[in-house]
């Protein structure tokens, strides 16, 4: 089966600073990667993803970058706001609708 | 924007209690939904895949007597923790996709579970 592998688990940058994290994958297959922001006490919301026919998508301040020959995948966010603090998780599969595998999580904190 | 519903949001209930959390899709179709299992500063994993008219997928080493799912729409799917022990308290949160192929999946907000 897949299986995702997120650096760092803990991240603290300067307020304006950019944040990235990184994300690895197993399965050739997967062509699908999204990434999720989680708040406390909340349930997983979309912030960006990606597709295996496309090496970058941004939106905004935050930006997805996918190496399919590297099976890696990263997430860049510019110009951090507090909040953006959240714990950020990124996921892959065969497609949006199949289920997704959950890389370990990424715990941001952004410093005023 | 397409949203998904879960409730209750918390339960605290007695060792024992059967528990039944629904999760709706609220403004489209699903045919799949998934449930999945969160521990306190730890990852989702997958529980089951809910099916709109045939029995769910359980992913290896979850316990389909235990945890009962039940789609009987193309907007409702609920997972029922059976006979709750301690062990079984934890944040449960069902996902799902309005299909076409190319859509994301979208969350419900969760349920947190507490058994006494």
């Amino acid at each position: 089966g897949e299986n995702v592998e997120q650096h760092p688990s803990t991240l603290s940058v300067q307020e304006g600073d950019s944040a990235v994290i990184k994300c690895t994958y197993s399965d050739s297959a997967s062509n699908y990667f999204p990434w999720y922001k989680q708040e406390l006490g909340k349930g997983p919301q979309l912030i960006i993803d990606i597709r295996s026919n496309v090496g970058e998508k941004k939106d905004q301040r935050i930006a997805v970058t996918l190496n399919k020959t590297a099976k890696h995948f990263s997430l860049h966010i510019t110009e951090t706001q507090p909040e953006d603090s959240a714990v950020y998780f990124c996921a892959a599969s065969r497609g949006s609708a199949r289920q997704l595998t959950f890389g370990s999580g990424t715990q941001l904190t952004v410093l005023p | 924007g397409a949203v998904v519903s879960q409730h209750p949001s918390r339960v605290i209930c007695k060792s024992g209690t059967s528990v039944k959390i629904e999760c709706r899709s609220l403004d489209f179709q699903a045919t799949t939904m998934f449930w999945y299992r969160q521990f306190p500063k730890k990852s989702l994993m997958l529980m089951a895949t809910s099916n709109e008219g045939s029995k769910a997928t359980y992913e290896q080493g979850v316990e389909k007597d235990k945890f009962l799912i039940n789609h009987a729409s193309l907007t409702l799917s609920t997972l029922t923790v059976t006979s709750a022990h301690p062990e079984d308290s934890s944040f449960y949160i069902c996902s799902a996709s309005p299909g076409g192929g190319n859509q994301p999946q979208h969350f419900g907000d969760g349920t947190r579970l507490s058994i006494l």
